[in-house]
This record gives structure tokens, C-alpha cells and sequence, in this order.
């Protein structure tokens, strides 16, 4: 069974300082990964998507991941952090299983950012 | 085009009572999950509607929780005689191909 854990529970950073957002998945083989985002009170929003084309994919709101199998991560990243950034990520992995994409969730990732 | 909508956004209920959660997925997406997401947790797989195939129920936490789909469309999900554990943001996603696009959720509160 494949399964994601996410590093950190919380992730504090100031405004206009880099974001790293910690995954590490496991899988009998190669995954498809994702990256969703939760504003409070809002859906959940598909940030980007690994699907075995390029392993640094780019998603939108500057963010962007890079896939490493070597060392079975996948961590969220972006230059520089916006007040609206602040939110609750989810490293996601989806596994094939009864005819479909199942996704599994990580427990999630809490973002804020300072002034 | 309109998204995945989901009604009531908030529903507060005694224990004991039956509660009907509903989903209205993206026009045209053959696929339909529901997800449960316990405070501070990541989201809990509950039902899996593809088209007119029978659901994959696998999720389903107790003999309580039911859903259907009617018309390969709209989707309710039905708790009977609520607990107070079943408090949680439940989730409904629709999709074509891999990419799942989430609904806003329904609050549901167990008092």
C-alpha cells in the first residue's frame, strides 16, 4: 500500500522568504503525485501534479516541486511567500487500486506567514 | 464553468439523528468520491461512484453511512443515528481522468 508523510505539521515563514513544504511518499512504483492547497472554509485546490514527464513541475501561485526517487520526495516549494500563501497543504499520492485512482492524503502541512 | 458544489455548507445536528449531505458534481465527470476530514487531519476516502458501476463502499466507516448516485449526477450521503465522532468536514470530488476537483465541503457538527 502506498502512503505520504509530510514532515512538518507546521511550517512558519515571513513574507518574502523561500517556502519549503516536506513529502516523502512510498510506492511499489512510480506514483502519480500531487499537491493540493486549503484555504480556511474553502475547497480543496489542486496546486500541481507529478505524472512521470518532468521531475521539477510548476503549478501555479509560484509554487513548484521536484520529484526525486532516489530519496522518495516530493517537496512543495516557492521563492518567495505571500500573506495569501497562508493555508493548509496536502502532499497527496495517488494509487491505482479496484479499477481507479484512489488518492492517499498526507495529515497535512499548516503555512503561515508573517509580515 | 461551475465547480463542485455541495450543500448544506453547515449542518448542525443532535446525536441520534439521520443527516443527508449532498453533492453536485462537475457536469460531465463520470467519477464521484466522498472523503471525511477530521479536524486537523488529511481527508479520509469514503465511497467511490464510477458511472453506472456498482460503488466501491470500501471507506465506509460503519454500517451507518450510505450514498447513492442518482442518474450518474447528484450524490447524497446519509449518516443514520449521528455520534458525536462523526463531526467533520465531509468532501466530495468529481472527476474525468486522474485530477480530482474538490467541492467546499459540508461542516457537520454532532452535538
Amino acid at each position: 500500500a502506498q502512503s505520504v508523510t509530510q514532515l512538518d505539521s507546521h511550517v512558519s515563514v515571513s513574507e518574502g522568504t523561500p517556502v519549503l513544504l516536506r513529502c516523502n511518499y512510498s510506492s511499489s512504483y512510480s506514483p502519480s503525485l500531487f499537491w493540493y492547497v486549503q484555504h480556511p472554509n474553502k475547497g480543496l485546490q489542486l496546486l500541481l501534479k507529478y505524472t512521470s514527464a518532468a521531475t521539477l513541475v510548476k503549478g501555479i501561485n509560484g509554487f513548484e516541486a521536484e520529484f526525486k526517487k532516489s530519496e522518495t520526495s516530493f517537496h512543495l516549494t516557492k521563492p518567495s511567500a505571500h500573506m495569501s500563501d497562508a493555508a493548509e497543504y496536502f502532499c497527496v499520492v495517488s494509487e491505482f487500486s479496484g479499477g481507479y485512482n484512489k488518492l492517499i492524503f498526507g495529515a497535512g502541512t499548516r503555512l503561515a506567514v508573517h509580515p | 464553468g461551475a465547480g463542485v458544489s455541495q450543500s448544506p455548507s453547515n449542518k448542525v445536528t443532535e446525536k441520534g439523528k439521520d443527516v443527508e449531505l449532498r453533492c453536485d458534481p462537475i457536469s460531465g465527470h463520470t467519477a464521484l468520491y466522498w472523503y471525511r476530514q477530521r479536524l486537523g487531519q488529511g481527508l479520509e476516502f469514503l465511497i467511490y461512484f464510477q458511472g453506472n458501476s456498482a460503488p466501491d463502499k470500501s471507506g465506509l466507516p460503519s454500517d451507518r453511512f450510505s450514498a447513492e448516485r442518482t442518474g450518474g449526477s447528484v450524490s447524497t450521503l446519509t449518516i443514520q443515528r449521528t455520534q458525536q465522532e462523526d463531526s467533520a468536514v465531509y468532501l466530495c470530488a468529481s472527476s474525468e481522468l486522474s485530477t480530482q476537483y474538490f467541492g467546499p465541503g459540508t461542516r457537520l457538527t454532532v452535538l
